[in-house]
């Protein structure tokens, strides 16, 4: 079975300027989640999807991030414009069900680097 | 809410000696109990959970962990590790309703030979 597929693994850019970052998670599994996880610290949840639909953004910076799951898999994160307090890894996780017991299964993370 | 409090930043331990990451949660109401394991440069891989039932839970890689309600603890053990368990291990939570996985700020278990 693939596992949660992320893109890319590392990226740098400058401040003001924007990035997105893909996630493809494991087939079927309905929930995804985007975590930040800033060195030093646990990750955190940025946004939770429940197929196309937002359960949880609460902690989305909406001024400068915005994500999408338009079909229900893949999904899209994107920071804009960049600040250098958003240098961090971002996780994309999924699930197989909505209930609180299930698993997390994670990518890699894609590393962001700003300048 | 829910948080969760990892007591140790940083664990050094010699190589075949027993190792032990602390664990400690607030929460109001029944909670479900996680540790996962990071490699560097790789993501979150689950160790063990608790849902219900036997408070001690084993894992893999010959981890457990115990659940202490009256403590809310759920401190994770090992009683010989290797060179391999180097990594950063994090403790996290989610309550019993839809809500996303609360993590602590992580250990980082470094095992020297």
């Amino acid at each position: 079975e693939a596992g949660v597929a992320q893109s890319p693994r590392y990226k740098i850019i400058e401040k003001r300027q924007s990035v997105a970052f893909w996630c493809n998670p494991i087939s079927g599994h309905a929930t995804l989640y985007w975590y930040q996880q800033i060195l030093g610290q646990g990750p955190k949840l940025l946004i939770q999807f429940q197929n196309n639909g937002v359960v949880d953004d609460s902690q989305l910076p909406k001024d400068r991030f915005s994500a999408e799951r338009l079909k229900g898999v893949d999904s899209t994160l994107k920071i804009q414009p960049a600040k250098l307090e958003d240098s961090a890894v971002y996780l994309c996780a999924s699930s197989l069900e909505r209930v609180s017991s299930g698993e997390l299964f994670f990518g890699e993370g894609s590393r962001l680097t700003v300048l | 809410a829910q948080s969760v409090t990892q007591l140790d930043s940083q664990v050094p331990v010699f190589e075949e000696a027993p190792v032990e990451l602390r664990c400690n949660y607030s929460s109001s109401v029944s909670v479900y109990l996680f540790w996962y394991v990071q490699y560097p440069n790789q993501g979150l891989q689950l160790l063990l959970k608790y849902l219900s039932g036997s408070t001690l839970v084993k894992g893999i890689n010959g981890f457990e962990a115990e659940f202490n309600k009256s403590q809310t603890s759920f401190h994770l053990r090992k009683p010989s590790v290797h060179i391999s368990d180097t990594a950063e291990y994090f403790c996290a939570v989610r309550l019993s309703g839809n809500t996303p996985l609360v993590f602590g700020k992580g250990t980082r278990l470094s095992v020297i030979a």
